[in-house]
This record gives C-alpha cells, sequence and structure tokens, in this order.
C-alpha cells in the first residue's frame, strides 16, 4: 500500500527558531500534499495546499510568510515552521494524493516549543 | 468554518456494545471519509463512502450517507476495547478533506 513518511516523528525547538518538517511518498508520486495540524483533543485543521512546483495555497487564517511550503518533487514537500512560539506547539500532519484522487496520510509530527 | 460536527463528542460503552457517531457537513461533497486516531498516533483510514452511495459495510463497521440532510453515520458493532479512539469524518470538497470535530470513543472492557 502507499506509504507517507514524515521526519522527524518528534522535535522540540527553542522559542525564535525555525524547524523543518519533511513529507515524503515512498511509494508513489504525490502532485499534491496537504497540511495539517492538530492541538491537543481537537480535530485536523488543514493548513495549506501544496503543490508540486508551484506556490503552496493556504487556509484562511494561516499565515503564508510563517509556515513556509515547499514542495519541490513528486515525492518531498517540506513545512518550516518560521521564528516558533510556544503557541506553535502541535502535532503537525501531512498527506499526499496519488494520481487517483486518494489521500494516504503521514504518521505525524509532534513539535513543542519551549 | 468548513468543518462538520460530530455528535456525540465523547461516548462511553461497554464491551460488547454497539458504538453510534454521527457527523453533519455543510457544502456539497464528493465523498465522505471516516478515520480512526489513537491517541497521540496518525490516522488509519477506515471507510469511504461516495455521494451517490447510501450505505456501506466493512467487517463491524457499517456506515451511512444522507446526502439530503448532509449528514452521515458510523456504527461500530460488537465493540472491543481496542475500538478506543477519537473517530473523525472528512468529507472531500473540491479535493480538499474536510475533517469534522471528532467523537472520543471508549469501550470499557
Amino acid at each position: 500500500g502507499a506509504v507517507v513518511s514524515q521526519h522527524p516523528s518528534r522535535v522540540i525547538c527553542k522559542s525564535g527558531t525555525s524547524v523543518k518538517i519533511e513529507c515524503r511518498s515512498l511509494d508513489f508520486q504525490a502532485t499534491t500534499m496537504f497540511w495539517y495540524r492538530q492541538f491537543p483533543k481537537q480535530s485536523l485543521m488543514l493548513m495549506a495546499t501544496s503543490n508540486e512546483g508551484s506556490k503552496a495555497t493556504y487556509e484562511q487564517g494561516v499565515e503564508k510568510d510563517k509556515f513556509l511550503i515547499n514542495h519541490a518533487s513528486l515525492t518531498l514537500s517540506t513545512l518550516t515552521v518560521t521564528s516558533a512560539h510556544p503557541e506553535d506547539s502541535s502535532f503537525y500532519i501531512c498527506s499526499a494524493r496519488d494520481l487517483g484522487y486518494e489521500q494516504y496520510f503521514g504518521p505525524g509530527t509532534r513539535l513543542t516549543v519551549t | 468554518s468548513q468543518q462538520g460536527e460530530e455528535d456525540p463528542q465523547a461516548l462511553s460503552i461497554q464491551e460488547g456494545e454497539n458504538a453510534t457517531m454521527n457527523c453533519s457537513y455543510k457544502t456539497s461533497i464528493n465523498n465522505l471519509q471516516w478515520y480512526r486516531q489513537n491517541s497521540g498516533r496518525g490516522l488509519v483510514h477506515l471507510i469511504l463512502i461516495r455521494s451517490n452511495e447510501r450505505e456501506k459495510h466493512s467487517g463491524r463497521l457499517r456506515v451511512t450517507l444522507d446526502t439530503s440532510k448532509k449528514s452521515s453515520s458510523l456504527l461500530i458493532t460488537a465493540s472491543r476495547a481496542a475500538d478506543t479512539a477519537s473517530y473523525f469524518c472528512a468529507t472531500d470538497q473540491g479535493g480538499k478533506l474536510i475533517f469534522g470535530q471528532g467523537t472520543e470513543l471508549s469501550v470499557k472492557p
């Protein structure tokens, strides 16, 4: 089956620093990837849609300058949280859509900003 | 908000009982999907029902979809302690999956 990986699975960073999260489709090509954020005891909120070779489309209320998304290849999208603050601490989940329009989710990255 | 609503928010039952969770949404959809998430873990895809389908079964899972009422239900029969998790519906809205608020299910042995 289609597998999506995320790296790292957990990261702790200091306030003011930037952190990069990778999302890879391991055995299929994904022209579109999605980034979600999930706070404790809450649902997944779609942050942005990442399209290979073009700019990401951000959902309303998501700061594009703070959450930088790069989808440089058909198997890799990265999310960079810039100048992270404690309120950015969350569970970040990516998904990748294959050519058949099926979406597959990564295992998530838990970000803690101290 | 594009998010739909799910009820109940939390459900506690005994092993062997059935669990029913409901999901409502606001816009037209291509399909509706149900996912399970164990605490602090990733999502597990359970079942997908297309907009032209009314009911679908998979093992102990039964999903219904009523597009006129913009609602869906997930029934888990003969529940087990291992079914304890959060359950989310997600609607495919123009290729984007929008998740409902979720139901936290607790199955007591």
